[in-house]
Formats: C-alpha cells, structure tokens, sequence
C-alpha cells in the first residue's frame, strides 16, 4: 500500500496570501494525484487531478505540480472560502486508493 | 448537476448491521465505477469499497473486507454498502463517491450519511 504523507498539518496564512502544501508518496505514483478541498459538514471537492490539472469550475489560483512522489498545491492568493482542509489521494495503484493525512489551512 | 445522496445511517450496536443506500442522479450511472470512503470523527479520509460499473470488480479495503458488501443496481441508478459485524471503529461518515474508470479520482462527493456503532 503507498502512504501519503502531507506537510504541514496545519498552516496558518492570512488572506491575500500565498499558501504552499505538499503531499509526499512512499513510492512513485507517477502523475496520479489528485488534490481535495472539505468544509465542516461537506464532503471533499475535487480540485485537482493528473497532478496539476484544474478539475470544472475550479478558480485559477490554485494550482498543482510534482510528479514522482512529491507534489505541491499552492493557492496563490487565500480567500476567505479557501480556508479549509486538503487532502492529497494517490489513484496509481488502486486498490486501495490511499489519502494523506490532511493540511488544515486556517486563518492567521 | 450530480447528486450523490446517501441515507440509511444512524446508531448500531457491535456486531449489528446496517445498510447505506446512495442515490445517483445528473450523470450515467451505469457508466460510472461508485465506491465509498469514509471519515472516522476528527480523523483523515479512508477508502472503503469500490465497484466496477457493470458491477463485476468489487474490491475492499483489508480493515472491512469479509463484513461489508457492496453492489449497486444500475436500474434504479443506486448504489449500497451492507454492512455487517460492525464494530466501534467503523464509527464514521460514509460517502459515496463516483470516478470515470478504476484507476482515476474522485470526480463527485456526496454529503455523507453518519454510521455510530455504540453499545
């Protein structure tokens, strides 16, 4: 089973800002990632896939790199609706389909 | 628009069953591969189950496989998890999910439905 390790747990940023998360895999998954955003109460949104493929209707600053077994989603400029939870998922070898930790990005 | 809309959750008591129903709509389900995920309170994301679309490939994680089924019925455009011998740490939300194909994300969410598993 491939392990998703995400970093940090929790990043404090200030709207406007930029924010940096990073997912690591324990082995290659290629380009198969795929990044997630949940709000209390709702279930996961998907933003990104194929590593940095913007998924329909997500705006344009975010954005995804990496491939390998690091990857990177940067929000260029936090909104006050960006602060949330994201979650990394690696699709490579399925099943089973394995999701990091978390990075909880709050309000600075 | 898609909808995935889950029920059939609520309290249990271990070694007691429970089935989730997942109501498709806004898409071809028939063409979709489903599986569910879920969200122990406070904690991370974790893959349960999954099915082909035609219904043939039915994988399952290691911690649920032996108790819990899935099937769907194309029909009716529905997707269900049986759960069975459930124990306390199957406490979490369950949400249905939908991809393209197997080895592809998870394109749509439903807004979960909350499985307690207390004495």
């Amino acid at each position: 089973e491939i392990v998703m390790t995400q970093s940090p747990a929790t990043l404090s940023v200030s709207p406007g800002e930029r924010a940096t998360l990073s997912c690591r895999a324990s082995q290659s998954v290629s380009s198969n990632l795929a990044w997630y955003q949940q709000k209390p109460g709702q279930g996961p949104r998907l933003l990104i896939y194929g590593a940095s493929s913007r998924a329909t209707g997500i705006p344009a600053r975010f954005s995804g790199s990496g491939s390998g077994t690091e990857f990177t989603l940067t929000i260029s400029s936090l909104q006050s609706e960006d602060f949330a939870v994201y979650y990394c998922q690696q699709y490579q070898n399925w099943p089973p389909s394995t999701f990091g930790q978390g990075t909880k990005v709050e309000i600075k | 628009e898609v909808q995935l809309l889950e029920s059939g959750g609520g309290l249990v008591q271990p070694g007691g069953s429970l089935r989730l129903s997942c109501a498709a709509s806004g898409f071809t389900f028939s063409s979709s591969a489903m599986s569910w995920v879920r969200q122990a309170p406070g904690k991370g994301l974790e893959w349960v189950s999954g099915i082909s679309a035609g219904g043939g490939d039915t994988p399952y994680a290691d911690s649920v496989k032996g108790r819990f089924t899935i099937s769907r019925d194309n029909s009716k455009s529905t997707l269900y998890l049986q759960m069975n011998s459930l124990r306390a740490e199957d406490t979490a939300v369950y949400y249905c999910a939908k991809k393209v194909s197997g080895a592809a994300p998870f394109d749509y969410w439903g807004q979960g439905t909350l499985v307690t598993v207390s004495s």
